[in-house]
């Protein structure tokens, strides 16, 4: 299965500043995702990154608050813009290869003071 | 509306007893329910599945089962050991290019 490298796996900032956060994959994949954690909750579906085409948002996430790049199928961007405490949390990407395979990078927590 | 729900917390067992984690779900639409495991500071790992056609799914000391018709998995860890004190996500997919659902997580401690 695919290995993700995710980087930084931690940060503090300060709000209304911006952070980026990278995946790399030592293998070529189609679909990458973007998941949160917030505290005490559950793993939850930002977006889908598809190489070539733009990010495909679920409810309650939008494009200028959460901008992901896919520039070839081995590397996928999130960043978490605008930031505010609210936006403390736990984010994971995720690759999918054939049917189920699913991989996730080791994260990043995200504290904002 | 949580479609996938852990309701347990948190759950401690002795060394070498069962470990039993539940979880229900709600959308009659997911065919394929996964179970990962986490430790801190590391993503999710994958542990075992189950597809909706069969009804357990049996892999060394981890076993899940599946009712179709309560909307309800559970995994079974036998024998408990300390390294599988972690946090435990159940997942759900109503399709093999869909994204995964995911529970709250329960954490489980094994204590020695």
């Amino acid at each position: 299965s695919a290995v993700i490298s995710q980087k930084p796996s931690r940060d503090i900032c300060q709000r209304g500043t911006s952070l980026t956060i990278q995946c790399q994959v030592d293998s070529q994949v189609t679909m990458m995702f973007w998941y949160r954690q917030q505290p005490g909750q559950s793993l939850t579906l930002i977006a889908t990154a598809n190489q070539g085409s733009e990010a495909t948002y679920e409810s309650g996430f939008v494009i200028d608050k959460f901008p992901i790049s896919r520039p070839n199928l081995t590397f996928s961007t999130l960043t978490v813009s605008n930031m505010s405490p609210e936006d403390s949390s736990i984010y994971l990407c995720s690759t999918q290869e054939g049917g189920y395979g699913y991989t996730f990078g080791s994260g990043t927590r995200l504290t904002v003071v | 509306d949580q479609q996938v729900k852990q309701n347990s917390p948190s759950l401690s067992v002795q060394e070498g007893r069962i470990s039993i984690l539940n979880c229900d779900y709600t959308n009659s639409m997911f065919d394929y329910f996964l179970w990962y495991k986490k430790y801190p500071a590391e993503g999710p790992t994958f542990l075992i599945s189950i597809s909706s056609i069969k009804d357990k799914n049996e892999d060394g000391r981890f076993t899940v089962f599946l009712n179709k018709s309560a909307k309800h998995l559970s995994l079974h860890i036998v024998p408990s050991q300390p390294g599988d004190s972690a946090v435990y996500f159940c997942a759900a997919s109503g399709g093999s290019q869909g994204n995964l659902i995911f529970g709250k997580g329960t954490k489980l401690s094994v204590k020695p």
